[in-house]
């Protein structure tokens, strides 16, 4: 079982540019997560899903859609990147939206933009 | 909408020193609480979690947490820390009801330790 999966690992973009991160799971959770992580900043929430077909807005959402078309899959696409964006961008996964399950993350993906 | 704070955002400590991590947060009703940590180049995964029960929760590797509501505190401990254990930790804070989306992190506490 592989878990969590996202790809690319690492990527210099320049600004202006799309870019869809990916991330699958084949845990069948159906609450799935993308984070940021900046330094000082900690990890925050960029968009949700808490089940295929529903997405929601976290706490940085601008500049960053999803979607979720099934339960494995929870893409991140930055529309028109800015260097604001460079960052580390963690999917996770949790069995449900349950507030008492444990998070399952993924290695990440680094993202430069120029 | 919770908060959670740490407090001690770089810890350097020699092997076998006892760690205390401080994680406060905010939140009116009740809440679920975790650690995470994340070690160098890996991705974060569960140390251990707090909902019900004893306010006294073990985790992995000799990693123990205790809940003080009156406090709203869930620090972090360890009494004798290991060159293994350098790695980022991360408290985090979910209402107890309702879905998800409400897991909130804290900024992380980066641990050294010195053999």
């Amino acid at each position: 079982i592989a878990g969590i999966t996202q790809a690319p690992t690492s990527q210099i973009l320049a600004a202006g540019r799309r870019m869809t991160l990916r991330c699958t799971q084949d845990m069948r959770h159906n609450a799935m997560y993308w984070y940021r992580q900046d330094l000082g900043l900690g990890l925050r929430l960029i968009h949700y899903s808490n089940t295929a077909g529903t997405t929601g807005k976290g706490e940085v959402p601008d500049g960053y859609s999803v979607s979720r078309a099934n339960t494995d899959d929870f893409p991140l696409t930055l529309a028109s990147a800015v260097p604001s964006q460079t960052s580390v961008y963690f999917c996770a996964s949790r069995p449900s939206g349950s507030g008492t399950d444990t998070q399952y993350f993924g290695p990440g993906t680094r993202l430069t933009v120029l | 909408a919770q908060s959670v704070s740490q407090h001690n955002h770089h810890v350097i400590l020699s092997e076998a020193a006892s760690l205390e991590l401080g994680c406060n947060y905010s939140y009116g009703g009740t809440v679920n609480l975790f650690w995470y940590v994340q070690y160098p180049g890996q991705h974060l995964q569960l140390l251990l979690k707090y909902f019900s029960g004893d306010p006294l929760v073990k985790g992995i590797k000799g990693f123990e947490a205790e809940f003080i509501k009156s406090k709203f505190s869930f620090n972090l401990r360890k009494p004798s820390v290991q060159w293994s254990d350098t790695a980022e930790y991360f408290c985090a804070v979910n209402p107890f009801s309702g879905g998800y989306q409400k897991v909130t992190f804290g900024i992380g506490t980066k641990l050294q330790v010195i053999p």
